[in-house]
């Protein structure tokens, strides 16, 4: 059963960075078949694609947030992660990490979120 | 960009009714799109990848179809654990997510 579990601080002053690691079980992030993906949603309103990882390390990010991003993979660990740089409370959400199938092009399986709120 | 419009936001029914949510691309995008439904609380769940492909273990009572620029997400026979939110994304691009749309019991 693929498992994935999401990471990292709970609380992140503005302009500060927020770190997130996914820490993926039954399956690995070695995978051709899956993007390793990051998704949010602030509380109470709707989802937003934040990117994705691939196994290469190649990267594949939304337009709006690429300029403060940065994603990686630890084959090692079976984890990947997410840094958002300069984070205001706007960027306070859930934070879901997700396995996207590249045949079905869909994330079909999913974390159970972290919320991550942005505050002095 | 590709912006995705979902209808209604909110819809209200009783265990045994059908119901239809519809999603609008703002260009056509073929068949690139995914439903999804979240529970209260928990993340989200993929139904229905490509449109009118059924994820597996998801109930046949859920179906999708659709192409071009609009889409419907039909459940049959509504059952108590069908009442959750409901959203439609886009598959590339900058992947976007309809609004959602609350399905509670009338």
């Amino acid at each position: 059963q693929v498992q994935l579990q999401e990471s990292g601080p709970g609380l992140v002053k503005p302009s500060e960075t927020l770190s997130l690691t996914c820490t993926v079980s039954g399956d690995s992030v070695n995978s051709p078949n899956y993007y390793w993906s990051w998704i949010r949603q602030p509380p109470g309103r709707g989802l937003e694609w934040i990117g994705y990882v691939y196994f290469n390390g190649n990267t594949n990010f939304n337009a709006s947030l690429k300029s403060r991003l940065t994603m990686s993979i630890d084959t090692p660990k079976n984890q990947f992660s997410l840094k958002v740089r300069s984070v205001t409370a706007a960027d306070t959400a859930f934070y879901f990490c997700g396995r996207w199938s590249v045949v079905k092009s869909a994330v079909d399986y999913w974390g159970r979120g972290t919320l991550v709120t942005v505050s002095s | 960009d590709i912006q995705m419009t979902q209808s209604p936001s909110s819809l209200s029914a009783s265990v045994g009714d059908r119901v239809t949510i519809t999603c609008r691309a703002s260009q056509t995008v073929d068949t690139y799109i995914n439903w999804y439904q979240q529970e209260p609380g928990k993340a989200p769940k993929l139904l229905i990848y490509a449109a009118s492909h059924l994820q597996s273990g998801v109930p046949a009572r859920f179906s999708g179809s659709g192409s071009g620029t609009d889409f419907t997400l039909t459940i049959n026979s509504l059952q108590p654990e069908d009442f959750a939110v409901y959203f439609c994304q886009l598959n590339y691009s900058d992947r976007p997510f309809g609004q959602g749309t609350k399905l509670e019991i009338k």
